[in-house]
């Protein structure tokens, strides 16, 4: 059983245009994780929400976690190019207790 | 966010012999790493939570005789890969927790097993 369900699993766009990528659970997480990775690399921190309804922005993403925690989203406006990576979310399902279930993943594909 | 560098980057090795990684936390003592597997295009998964001073706890599925791991000090964690087959090539990384649930990643080891 996938506890994080990722979508979509990939997105090809072109370079200006707007995305949005989904983490959706059944379950309820203390708090949950978006990271970037590209090839051949480790994945890269780029926020962490803790609190129901959260939204927290990083110049053109936007972040906002599940009034109920159970989900999340990242919207990406204006993509470029450099946006391009596999993006994951991982969820901690109690607070304090760092073992993290990460979804699917969304490989993204911007063109310029 | 903690800096954590693995070494090697990347191995070769042939089919049955043995493979270590090492993964340092270069400005946090970490009482707490993790270990994950990633094959292409698929996410992480985790292997193991290495536990300094004690025996790491292994995911359900994960051999612990085969993927020994040893936490021998605060910014040291060693994955070593015995007997490797050519299945056992993948992506491994390694990461640490720096307060609350958020995790570092490291760069990452590619091992290919011929």
């Amino acid at each position: 059983t996938q506890l994080l369900e990722q979508s979509p699993q990939f997105l090809s766009i072109q370079e200006g245009e707007n995305l949005t990528v989904y983490c959706n659970s059944s379950s309820v997480f203390s708090s949950l994780q978006w990271y970037r990775q590209e090839p051949g690399e480790g994945p890269v921190l780029l926020v962490t929400v803790v609190t129901g309804g959260e939204v927290k922005k990083l110049k053109r993403l936007t972040f906002q976690f599940g009034d109920a925690r159970k989900d999340s989203s990242l919207h990406i406006t204006a993509a470029q190019p450099g946006d391009t990576g596999l993006y994951l979310c991982a969820g901690a399902k109690v607070r304090g207790y760092s073992t993290l279930t990460f979804g699917k993943g969304t490989m993204l594909l911007v063109s310029p | 966010g903690a800096v954590v560098s693995q070494h090697p980057s990347w191995v070769i090795c042939k089919s049955g012999t043995s493979v270590k990684i090492e993964c340092r936390s270069l400005d946090f003592q970490a009482t707490t790493m993790f270990w994950y597997r990633q094959f292409p295009k698929q996410s992480l998964m985790l292997m193991a939570t290495s536990n300094e001073g004690s025996k790491a706890t292994y995911e359900q599925g994960v051999e612990k005789d085969k993927f020994l791991i040893n936490h021998a000090s605060l910014t040291l964690s060693t994955l070593t890969v015995t007997s490797a087959h050519p299945e056992d090539s993948s992506f491994y990384i390694c990461s640490l927790e720096r307060g609350g649930d958020t995790q570092y990643f490291g760069p990452g080891t590619r091992l290919t097993v011929l």
